[in-house]
């Protein structure tokens, strides 16, 4: 069975600090991606990988940027933390595929909040 | 302009009545559709797609309707239970991975 690992579950950072929020999964796959999840506005896509090193921007890349050094971690990094940055953030993993049907697997989320 | 949009931000049914969730898209390259289920504190679980070379999709008391013309697919759950009371998300992917969006989700809410 898939397993997605967020580090933390609830975060607490004060503005302007430079957070890192982490994601492993043990299956090998070689797509991962960053979600922000808001009321009303679903999951958006901030960054997505394809491969070691590799890194796409999603949507709402603004604010963040993400790092890929081994296939199984992938990490989001809030440059300067601000409060419009407060979300649930999702981490999520997919085996590469094409056409590109296969489901995406989830972590539990952080729940970061910025004050 | 949301590509993927659930006009229903939620919906309330009864214990063993059929639910069904709706779904709209605008971007006619989308040609794969999924929908995910969330419980609160728990990230999205896959729970049935389509291709859009179908028109239906059934799993045990979970089917997923396409209608490409209309540009609009629904999730059917009968019966309802209590446990799918949780918030559902719609899905859609073109061939090429390249736009890949999910929409706003509806709460469904399964009353005994």
């Amino acid at each position: 069975d898939v397993k997605v690992t967020q580090s933390s579950r609830y975060l607490v950072k004060r503005t302007g600090e430079k957070v890192f929020l982490e994601c492993v999964q043990d299956m090998d796959h070689e797509n991962m991606f960053w979600y922000r999840q808001d009321p009303g506005l679903g999951l958006r896509l901030i960054y997505f990988s394809y491969d070691v090193k590799m890194k796409e921007k999603g949507d709402i890349p603004e604010g963040y940027s993400v790092s890929r050094e081994k296939k199984e971690r992938f990490s989001l990094i809030l440059e300067s933390a601000s409060t419009n940055q407060t979300s649930m953030y999702l981490c999520a993993s997919e085996r590469q595929g094409s056409p590109r049907n296969q489901p995406q697997h989830f972590g539990d989320g952080t729940r970061l909040s910025i004050l | 302009d949301q590509q993927v949009k659930q006009n229903s931000p939620s919906l309330s049914v009864q214990e063993g009545r059929i639910s069904i969730l709706n779904c709209d898209y605008t971007n006619s390259m989308f040609d794969y559709f999924l929908w995910y289920k969330k419980y609160p504190a728990e990230g999205p679980t896959f729970l049935i797609s389509i291709s859009s070379i179908k028109d239906k999709n059934e799993d045990g008391r979970f089917t997923v309707f396409l209608n490409k013309s209309a540009k609009h697919l629904s999730l059917h759950i009968v019966p309802s239970q209590p446990g799918d009371s949780a918030v559902y998300f719609c899905a859609a992917s073109d061939n090429y991975g390249q736009n890949f969006v999910f929409g706003p989700g509806t709460r469904l809410s399964v009353l005994p």
